[in-house]
């Protein structure tokens, strides 16, 4: 079990650029999540993918995100024209099972937007 | 939507004393999680509880969920400096589909 992986671990960028992270699910997991977490909250949902398909966005999720999960594997984020409130660590997780299972994290992509 | 309260928002304490943090619901809920974070570290899954009144042990923690399965406790005894760190509770959205956190209660402690 490798664990959850996530990249870059760090990303830092002007305002108005575009950004992508990407999530390496637990392999036989078929539940990918992505989290937001800002300093002093717990993680908030924005979205998750059950194998390939997107089944539900928070209305966190603006249109200014996207969220990518092809064949099932490995997941990508993307927010474009990034904003200093985007600032916040992205969480991704997986689980199998069903939205109750205990779900598994990765050690997050840290964004500071300049 | 769904959502948890969770208290206190912070604590400190001495190495050996006892900690207790409470979740919340106004709702039912049908189980709660429980999750610890280390500072720079990521969200870790300590345990889930699904019974009315269920009461689980893990070494010198001690969850609990309410008969009323509204809330839920955790209880360290006699906290070591390896404790710190911030805990969730996390419990089902209304649709089934994810987990939505609480805010967390963040152990401080000196030894």
């Amino acid at each position: 079990d490798t664990g959850v992986s996530q990249d870059p671990r760090h990303k830092i960028t002007k305002r108005g650029q575009n950004v992508t992270f990407r999530c390496d699910p637990i392999s036989e997991h078929n539940r990918l999540y992505w989290y937001r977490q800002t300093l002093g909250q717990g993680p908030e949902f924005l979205t998750y993918f059950q194998n390939e398909a997107q089944l539900e966005k928070s209305r966190l999720l603006s249109d200014r995100f996207s969220a990518e999960r092809p064949k099932g594997s490995f997941s990508t984020l993307e927010i474009q024209r990034t904003e200093q409130g985007d600032s916040a660590m992205y969480l991704c997780a997986s689980s199998l099972g069903s939205g109750n299972s205990p779900l598994h994290f990765g050690n997050g992509t840290r964004l500071t937007v300049t | 939507g769904q959502q948890v309260m969770q208290i206190p928002q912070y604590q400190h304490v001495q190495e050996g004393e006892d900690f207790t943090t409470y979740c919340n619901s106004s709702t039912t809920l049908s189980n709660i999680q429980w999750y610890k974070q280390r500072p720079g570290g990521h969200p870790v899954f300590l345990i889930q509880l699904v019974k009315s009144g269920e009461v689980k042990k893990q070494k010198r923690l001690t969850f609990q969920f309410g008969e009323a399965k509204k809330n839920s406790s955790l209880h360290i005894t006699a906290t070591q400096t390896t404790d710190v760190g911030t805990y969730f509770c996390a419990v089902v959205n209304q649709a089934g589909t994810a987990l939505i956190f609480g805010k967390g209660t963040t152990l401080s402690v000196s030894s």
